[in-house]
């Protein structure tokens, strides 16, 4: 079975601060991807990142950045600098291969951030 | 621009009735999903489908019915089988390629707020 967690339900932080969601996926496959997406209060989720689970390799893009730890199974995800636009719901989102090519994904319960000015 | 277009944004019925959600998107995807939001979770599969005439059945379909008559359009219905249809219902797509469906992400609507009384 797969299971993911994102354990903090609700952050609040002050403008500029910084700020790290964290994701634990909990998995039996050896090959999978994880994807971040966010949720604006307009409703529509959009793609932020992705990584594979044989790439353990952080990356920084602007103000985002990503540590993903295969060992402790865990893919968080820190925005620096936080601005007001940052506030939303940011959901985690494993996917592995299941039969005939269709991605089961999973997402977590997500991460309700709010930066406030 | 591509994308996917849910009407309408807001949606009232009256217990008892069924109603259809409509999801129409140009990004020429194959697979298009359905799912559900409720408040303090994350988003919950109904039913997905790989290629036009058909689809499968996700983690909570009961109650839900779909078709795939064209690429670009999978609506879904509602009926009065389901007991707590009141939710935020979400379209999606993405493509199919074997080679690449794993690092694909998802491409949202901008949802279907549906409120049963």
């Amino acid at each position: 079975a797969q299971k993911v967690t994102q354990a903090q339900t609700e952050i609040s932080v002050v403008e500029k601060e910084d700020v790290t969601l964290d994701c634990v996926y909990e998995t039996r496959d050896t090959t999978y991807y994880l994807f971040w997406y966010k949720q604006p209060p307009s409703g529509e989720l959009v793609f932020l990142i992705r990584r594979n689970s044989f790439d353990e390799q952080n990356e920084i893009s602007g103000r985002y950045s990503w540590n993903f730890q295969k060992s402790t199974s865990s893919f968080n995800f820190t925005i620096t600098a936080s601005q007001v636009v940052d506030s939303a719901v940011y959901f985690c989102a494993p996917y592995s291969l299941h039969s005939g090519g269709y991605q089961k994904v999973t997402f977590g319960i997500g991460t309700k951030l709010q930066v406030i000015p | 621009d591509g994308g996917i277009t849910q009407s309408p944004k807001y949606l009232f019925r009256k217990e008892g009735q069924n109603v259809t959600l409509s999801c129409e998107q140009n990004l020429n995807h194959d697979a298009m999903y359905w799912y559900r939001q409720d408040p303090g979770q994350g988003l919950r599969l109904i039913y997905y489908s790989q290629i036009v005439n058909d689809f499968q059945k996700g983690d909570i379909a009961e109650g839900y019915s779909v078709s795939r008559e064209k690429k670009e359009s999978f609506p879904l219905t509602v009926t009065s089988a389901q007991k707590n249809p009141t939710a935020f219902y979400l379209c999606a797509s993405s493509i199919m390629d074997r080679r690449s469906s794993y690092n694909s992400p998802l491409h949202f609507g901008n949802g279907t707020r549906l409120t049963v009384t």
